[in-house]
């Protein structure tokens, strides 16, 4: 993914409400899709996947919504709580012999308490 | 249940050093991949075995090798060291053999790696 420095998007959000965070992936022949929460120092930790034969697949309190038309990719917490901040990066994966890879640029989402 | 391990955690080198890293990854899982985050930016990806065998390569420096062995644990080797090396090195791991490389990879908690 291409790297935007120190100037990660960022998402606030007052507890409590609904977030949507949007990722735009680039290859029409990604086939899965995984979205990662990442905490200050920590390693990715997986939140939810989805294939590419669904539009939308739910979680507890998290849904992701994948539109393949405009290579588009959502993740909607719902009730947002102040543990839901953190940066959340989307990856695209696609089989080519090997499984690739391949991260979107992170959104850190502010929660406001 | 079994995460991706790495070691060390924290590393502290000096310029044109060298550094290697350790992963251990969830029992059974057959690929490991390498990334490296640098502050605020995203995990980029350097390398990936599957199978014990080199299966992708991506923006890994020419100083860098890495392997995977027998136990499917692997190591990244750093030489020559720069301080543009320090970073978050991520080793994450997934069971791919018989799926059609649609399964999740797991992260471990990665090894800062810093410069000096």
């Amino acid at each position: 993914g291409e790297s935007v420095g120190l100037h990660l998007p960022t998402l606030s959000v007052q507890e409590g409400d609904n977030s949507i965070i949007n990722c735009a992936y680039s290859n029409s022949a990604s086939d899965y899709f995984i979205w990662y929460k990442q905490e200050s120092g920590k390693g990715p930790q997986f939140i939810i996947d989805i294939r590419s034969n669904m539009d939308k697949r739910q979680g507890q309190r998290v849904t992701v919504l994948l539109n393949k038309t405009v290579k588009h990719l959502s993740l909607q917490i719902a009730a947002t709580q102040p543990g839901d901040s953190a940066v959340y990066f989307c990856a695209e994966n696609y089989w080519r012999g090997y499984q690739k890879v391949t991260f979107g640029i992170g959104t850190k989402l502010q929660v406001i308490p | 249940a079994a995460g991706v391990i790495q070691s060390p955690r924290h590393l502290i080198k000096e310029k044109r050093e060298t550094a290697t890293l350790k992963c251990y990854p969830i029992p059974r899982h057959d690929t490991v991949y390498w990334y490296q985050q640098g502050p605020g930016q995203d995990p980029q990806f350097l390398i990936s075995f599957y199978e014990k065998m080199q299966s992708d390569k991506g923006s890994i420096p020419d100083r860098f090798s890495a392997q995977q062995f027998s136990d499917y644990h692997s190591e990244l080797n750093m030489s020559s060291l720069e301080l543009g090396d320090s970073a978050l090195y991520f080793c994450a791991s997934s069971l791919i053999g018989g799926t059609g490389g649609r399964n999740t990879i797991y992260f471990g908690e990665g090894s800062w790696l810093t410069v000096v």
